[in-house]
């Protein structure tokens, strides 16, 4: 069974450039979760899927960045226009339709460096 | 404060030893307790999860919960050069999937 995959796995853009980054969860999970790691940091969450509804988007920085999960399969995040302290990690995961987070499995991440 | 908190380390302990990672939490509403392992460059896997007060053991792996004291550890038994990584202590609400990571604890073990 193939895991979580992430895509691109590096970007360097220009600060006010728009990056899209995608993630393909595991096959039939319904919960998808977006997280971001700056350097230094902790990881932090920035929004729950379940299918291709919205859960929680309360960790998600401003309007520069917009999650969307059409059709509840992938998922795809940009931040449009990027600023430099948008540079990080982001890492994706996804876990079954179980009470509470369950195992969440985590992507290998998008290293986004903003210049 | 932040709401999951760890030392950074690093932990340095010669192998075969027992390596104890602490971590403590400040909202008494999480419920769910959760360790991770993530090697240098690679993603977060999860190696433990804990729900209840107590101890619960998988293999050399034992998890420590106390909500009283709103702290859970995670302790290493015979450790190994391949257990060196950075552990992250994990926590969210019962039915809630927000998890909240502390910052890690790199783990050297020394052969």
């Amino acid at each position: 069974e193939a895991g979580v995959t992430q895509f691109p796995s590096h970007s360097v853009i220009e600060k006010g450039q728009t990056v899209t980054l995608r993630c393909d969860p595991i096959s039939g999970h319904d919960n998808l979760y977006w997280y971001r790691r700056v350097m230094g940091k902790e990881i932090k969450f920035l929004l729950h899927f379940v299918k291709e509804s919205k859960q929680d988007e309360s960790g998600m920085p401003n309007n520069r960045f917009l999650a969307e999960r059409t059709g509840g399969t992938y998922s795809t995040l940009k931040v449009q226009p990027a600023e430099l302290e948008d540079s990080g990690v982001y890492f994706c995961a996804s876990s079954q339709d179980l009470p509470g987070p369950g195992t969440q499995y985590f992507g290998p991440g998008t290293r986004l460096l903003v210049l | 404060q932040k709401e999951v908190e760890q030392n950074s380390g690093p932990l340095s302990v010669p192998e075969g030893a027992i390596a104890s990672l602490n971590c403590t939490y400040s909202d008494r509403g999480s419920q769910s307790f959760f360790w991770y392992r993530q090697y240098s460059g690679k993603s977060p896997e999860l190696i433990m999860s804990i729900y209840s007060n107590g101890d619960k053991e998988d293999g050399r792996f034992t998890a420590q919960l106390n909500k009283a004291s709103q702290y859970v550890s995670l302790l290493i038994r015979d450790s190994q050069p391949s257990d060196s990584a950075t552990y992250l202590c994990a926590a969210s609400n019962t039915g809630g999937f927000k998890t909240i990571f502390g910052a890690g604890t790199r783990l050297f073990v020394k052969a």
